[in-house]
């Protein structure tokens, strides 16, 4: 089965700065790679994903990049702010057989000002 | 739509007893996932369901876990009997097969065994 690696496990960024957090995977036909944030009891959602036939994705201050030969994907967050402090999940998946994400552990992002 | 329902909200029970948690997903939605955070584990899936017909339960830790969905408005999960490790938070999640594979959680139930 996929396996997800996440790191790192804790970030720490100074306001204004960018964070990058980096995910690898272990199934090569893994093709869609979601990113979760979950803020301090609540839930997780989803903030940003990417499928295998793109290399980048862009939202406004977040982007998404997939390299496939290297199984890894990452997160970058430009110009942080307090309210990103959260704990961020990577997943992988193969879409069509029911989309059972793999999560990788978690970053615990902590945005300081 | 309202989302993902979880009942309840917050469990406290005593060691042995059965509990049982529920979840109502998003109209339209065909597949739905239970899964189970603590700090150690992180975030696990238990068991999924795909039109209502359980696909893996092969994260579903022991057999004293069990888990239904008897239409597609409605799951549970049942832990019976329950132990002082079971403590977590449980989330339910729903997608729909076939749009944007995009998990919908619930707020999640925190279970406490004592």
């Amino acid at each position: 089965g996929e396996n997800v690696e996440q790191h790192p496990s804790t970030l720490s960024v100074q306001e204004g700065d960018s964070a990058v957090i980096k995910c690898t995977y272990s199934d090569s036909a893994s093709n869609y790679f979601p990113w979760y944030k979950q803020e301090l009891g609540k839930r997780p959602q989803l903030i940003i994903d990417i499928r295998s036939n793109v290399g980048e994705k862009k939202d406004q201050r977040i982007a998404v990049t997939l390299n496939k030969t290297a199984k890894h994907f990452s997160l970058h967050i430009t110009e942080t702010q307090p309210e990103d402090s959260a704990v961020y999940f990577c997943a992988a998946t193969l879409t069509g057989g029911g989309n059972k994400l793999t999560f990788g552990t978690g970053t615990q992002l902590k945005v300081e000002l | 739509d309202a989302g993902v329902i979880q009942s309840p909200r917050h469990e406290v029970t005593e060691m042995g007893q059965e509990v049982t948690l529920r979840c109502k997903p998003i109209s339209g939605h065909n597949s739905l996932f239970w899964y189970r955070q603590t700090m150690m584990r992180g975030l696990e899936l238990l068991i999924y369901f795909n039109n209502n017909v359980p696909i893996d339960d092969s994260g579903m830790p022991e057999d004293r876990f069990s888990a239904k969905m008897p239409n597609a408005s409605f799951s549970t999960l049942k832990i019976q009997p329950s132990e002082p490790r079971d403590s977590a938070v449980y989330f339910c999640a729903s997608s729909y097969q076939g749009g944007s594979y995009e998990q919908y959680f619930g707020p999640g139930t925190r279970l406490t065994v004592t």
